[in-house]
């Protein structure tokens, strides 16, 4: 059975640094992409960008990039969202998702429970 | 600013059959068999309902279908059930950056 487990919630201030973690089980790791996804308080859905753990080849939406960093450990089956400097605004849940990309394919098939950041002074 | 737009909301009876739209552009919906559609309940992780504009997952409802015409895709539940009333968001994948965009998301409600 496919599952991602994401990390549990987190309480930070504005400026900490954080990173959040989704581990993979159920299906060769390395061979699908990981996305990561941020819902902010009672709003839709934003794709942030994935991974490719087989060779760690990262995608990144422009309103993401340089704001975070996505990473992988193929040994541990796990893929890591990580903040150096946290704001208030960055307050939301986080999905990671398993995606399904090979040819003729592109969805989000798995999904993580979803890992709640609060950063709040 | 979604990349994709659905409407706000949507409503039906018990047993009717209802169709979200999502329209996007040449660039997303409009040229690639790419789109997908997930339902997320509350307080829950979104769950992938439709993908490649039709196919359903194993353990989807056939009463959950998807199409698409032109730059819009639709989404449509036939026999309403009160378990269907959640939030509905399409997907596509994009030529043009971000390569992933959702729709901003509608809500569905059983009367």
């Amino acid at each position: 059975e496919v599952q991602l487990v994401q990390s549990g919630a987190e309480v930070k201030k504005p400026g900490e640094s954080l990173k959040i973690s989704c581990k993979g089980s159920g299906y060769i790791f390395a061979t699908y992409w990981i996305a990561w996804v941020r819902q902010m308080p009672g709003k839709g859905l934003e794709w942030m960008g994935s991974i490719y753990p087989a060779d760690f080849e990262t995608r990144y939406s422009p309103s993401f990039q340089g704001q975070v960093t996505i990473s992988a450990d193929r040994s541990i089956s796990t893929a890591y969202l990580q903040w150096n400097s946290l704001k208030a605004s960055d307050t939301a849940i986080y999905y990671c998702a398993r995606q399904e990309t090979s040819v003729g394919h592109n969805y989000f098939d798995y999904w993580g429970q979803g890992t709640l950041v609060t950063v709040s002074s | 600013h979604s990349a994709l737009t659905q409407p706000a909301s949507v409503s039906g009876s018990p047993g009717q059959s209802i169709t979200i739209s999502c329209t996007g552009t040449s660039s997303d919906v409009g040229g690639y068999n790419y789109v997908s559609w997930y339902q997320q309940h509350p307080g829950k992780a979104p769950k992938l309902m439709i993908y490649d504009v039709s196919n359903r997952p194993s353990g989807v409802s056939n009463r959950f279908s998807g199409s698409k015409s032109g730059n819009t895709a639709s989404l449509t539940i036939s026999g309403l059930q009160a378990e269907d009333e959640a939030d509905y968001y399409c997907s596509s994948y994009s030529s043009r950056s971000p390569i992933v965009v959702f729709g901003g998301g509608t809500k569905l409600t059983v009367l």
